[in-house]
Order: C-alpha cells, then sequence, then structure tokens
C-alpha cells in the first residue's frame, strides 16, 4: 500500500538556521507533490507544488527538491524566523483521474529565537 | 476572496449520539473534500465529490458516516451513531477546476466522550 514518511519527531533549529524537512514515499510515483503548513486549531495552507520533471522550485525563502529516484522530497525553509513555527505536511499524488492529496502525518518544526 | 467555511467550529458528543458538520467551499470550486485529522496525524480523505458526485468514498465507515452534496455547493457530513475513536478535526477542502492546490476550512473539532 501507498506510504508517505515524515519525521515524527519535531525539528528544534536556532533563528536564521536553515530547515530541512523530509519526507519519502514508497509503493506508488506521484506526479505531483505538494508541501502545506498546519498552525495548530487551523487547517493546512498550500505553500508549494512541484511536478515530477521539476527538480526543484523555489518560493521566497522555501526550496523544494523533488527526487523521483530516491522517491524523496526535501523542502528547506533558509534564514528561518519563529514565525515560521508550524506543522509541514507533504502530499503527494498520482496524475490522471480525480485528483486525491495524500497527507503524511507531518513534521513539528519549532524555531528559537 | 472568501475562503471555506464550516460549522460548527467545536462540538462534544457522547457516544452513540449523532453529529453533523457543514462546509461551504469558495464559490466555483467544483470538487469538495472531506478530511480526518486525528491528532498528531495527517488528513485522511473521507469523501471526495465532484459537484454533486461522489468521485472516491472507499474509506468512509459507512455503517456510521455519511455526506452528501445535493445540489453541488454545500456539504453536510453526518456521523451516526459516534464512537470514541471519531474523536478528531473533520476538515472540509475544495479545489478548483484545472488546478491541483486543495484549500481547507479551518475544521470542525469533535470530541466524543
Amino acid at each position: 500500500s501507498q506510504k508517505i514518511e515524515q519525521n515524527s519527531e519535531a525539528l528544534n533549529i536556532q533563528e536564521g538556521k536553515t530547515a530541512t524537512l523530509t519526507c519519502n514515499y514508497t509503493n506508488y510515483s506521484p506526479a505531483y507533490l505538494q508541501w502545506y503548513r498546519q498552525d495548530p486549531g487551523r487547517g493546512p495552507v498550500f505553500l508549494l507544488l512541484i511536478r515530477e520533471n521539476e527538480k526543484e522550485k523555489r518560493k521566497e525563502r522555501l526550496k523544494v527538491t523533488f527526487d523521483t529516484t530516491l522517491k524523496q522530497s526535501l523542502f528547506h525553509i533558509t534564514a528561518s524566523q519563529p514565525a515560521d513555527s508550524a506543522t509541514y505536511l507533504c502530499a503527494p499524488s498520482a496524475s490522471g483521474g480525480s485528483y486525491i492529496p495524500t497527507f503524511g502525518r507531518g513534521t513539528s518544526l519549532i524555531v528559537h529565537p | 476572496e472568501a475562503g471555506v467555511a464550516q460549522s460548527p467550529r467545536y462540538k462534544i458528543i457522547e457516544k452513540r449520539q449523532s453529529v453533523a458538520f457543514w462546509c461551504n467551499p469558495i464559490s466555483g470550486h467544483a470538487t469538495l473534500y472531506w478530511y480526518q485529522q486525528i491528532l498528531g496525524q495527517g488528513p485522511k480523505l473521507l469523501i471526495q465529490f465532484q459537484n454533486n458526485g461522489v468521485v472516491d468514498d472507499s474509506q468512509l465507515p459507512k455503517d456510521r458516516f455519511s455526506a452528501e452534496r445535493l445540489k453541488g455547493v454545500d456539504s453536510t457530513l453526518k456521523i451516526q451513531p459516534a464512537k470514541l475513536e471519531d474523536s478528531a478535526v473533520y476538515l472540509c477542502a475544495s479545489k478548483p477546476q484545472g488546478e491541483n492546490t486543495i484549500y481547507f476550512g479551518e475544521g470542525s473539532w469533535l470530541t466524543v466522550v
């Protein structure tokens, strides 16, 4: 069955450093992979989408990579700030037919001032 | 642009009681999703609608859960009878045609005691 793995332990980093979050998937080949941010008590909010033919995508301080050989996506936040503290969810999705993102459990990021 | 609206925001019921959640998606979004998110886990898809038709309800526990989207706009998710393990956040999301980003509501928090 399809499986999405994200670090279950919280990632603690100091303000100004680069945070790197990992998403590994098995038993399927997604055409897209999205990253969402979720704050406590709120619904997830879309951040970035990367397609299978794209190696890297950037948006301001965010960068996502997608390695279909390793079946892995990395999500980077450069110059991290305490306001970046949240849970980050990855959501790979297959192409064709209905579009149904499947979410990982998320990794909690805590940025210390 | 108004976001995805959900109500009630919080609900506490006793086991074996029933509960209903309402969702109003973003105007013009044909696709609507209901996700269940248990504390510490990622959102799990319960059902997907395209207009007023069901696209995928394979993970909906149909013995106790039901959902409808009669006019292709608002949707209702019902649980009857509720079990303790149904305690979770129920997230509604919608997606515009031709895009891959889904937009979530703030969720309805259910506690079954």
